[in-house]
């Protein structure tokens, strides 16, 4: 059974930084690109970041890029996204998300149950 | 970035009916938009991947149609089980978007 499991979120200050973590069971990590996906409090979901299967390339939507940074450690089958210069707005649960491709065709299957990340003062 | 808009925004139900939610895209993306049913503190589950495809284990009643622009999910003879936010998302280009949602409720 496919699990992805996030840890990590809380409430840090704007200006401070998180390391949110998304552990993968059920399937062979290394073979998948991974994303992160999030949800402000009673909002839609968007898109923040993506990695590959072997961590040599990544994506980011505009409003996280520079602040934020995605990677993968497969040797202990978890993704990571370390999160710097926190606003309010990055004020949301966050959802790691597998990705499957085929070919040049992409869907996201299984999502972890999210973590609640709150920039405060 | 592509922009995809749902409608209705909400819609309240009665069970058994059939229900039907578009997504337009602002531009062609070929089948490549999938749909998602989120419930209340949940996270979201695919329900069917490009256009018309169903997931694993996903009931029957949901199905998918549609390409390029403008697109369906249909949910025949509605269970109390589906009340949920459905979200329309393509993965033709980045950044990957979503639908702003339809929340059903029933009735």
């Amino acid at each position: 059974e496919v699990q992805l499991v996030e840890s990590g979120g809380g409430l840090v200050q704007p200006g401070g930084s998180l390391r949110l973590s998304c552990a993968a069971s059920g399937f062979t990590f290394s073979s998948y690109w991974m994303h992160w996906v999030r949800q402000a409090p009673g909002k839609g979901l968007v898109w923040v970041s993506r990695i590959n299967s072997d961590g040599s390339s990544t994506s980011y939507a505009d409003s996280v890029k520079g602040r934020f940074t995605i990677s993968r450690d497969n040797a202990k089958n978890t993704l990571y996204l370390q999160m710097n210069s926190l606003r309010a707005e990055d004020t949301a649960v966050y959802y790691c998300a597998r990705g499957v491709y085929s070919g040049n065709y992409l869907h996201h299957d299984y999502w972890g149950q999210g973590t609640l990340v709150t920039v405060s003062s | 970035e592509i922009v995809l808009t749902q409608s209705p925004d909400f819609q309240s139900v009665t069970p058994k009916e059939k229900v039907t939610i578009t997504c337009r895209a602002s531009q062609s993306i070929g089948s490549s938009l999938h749909w998602y049913q989120q419930k209340p503190d949940q996270s979201p589950k695919l329900l069917i991947k490009y256009a018309s495809q169903s997931f694993s284990g996903v009931p029957s009643r949901f199905s998918g149609s549609g390409s390029g622009t403008d697109f369906t999910l249909t949910i025949n003879s509605l269970e109390a089980e589906d009340a949920a936010t459905y979200y329309c998302h393509q993965s033709t280009s980045l950044p990957f978007t979503f639908g702003q949602g339809t929340k059903l409720e029933i009735k």
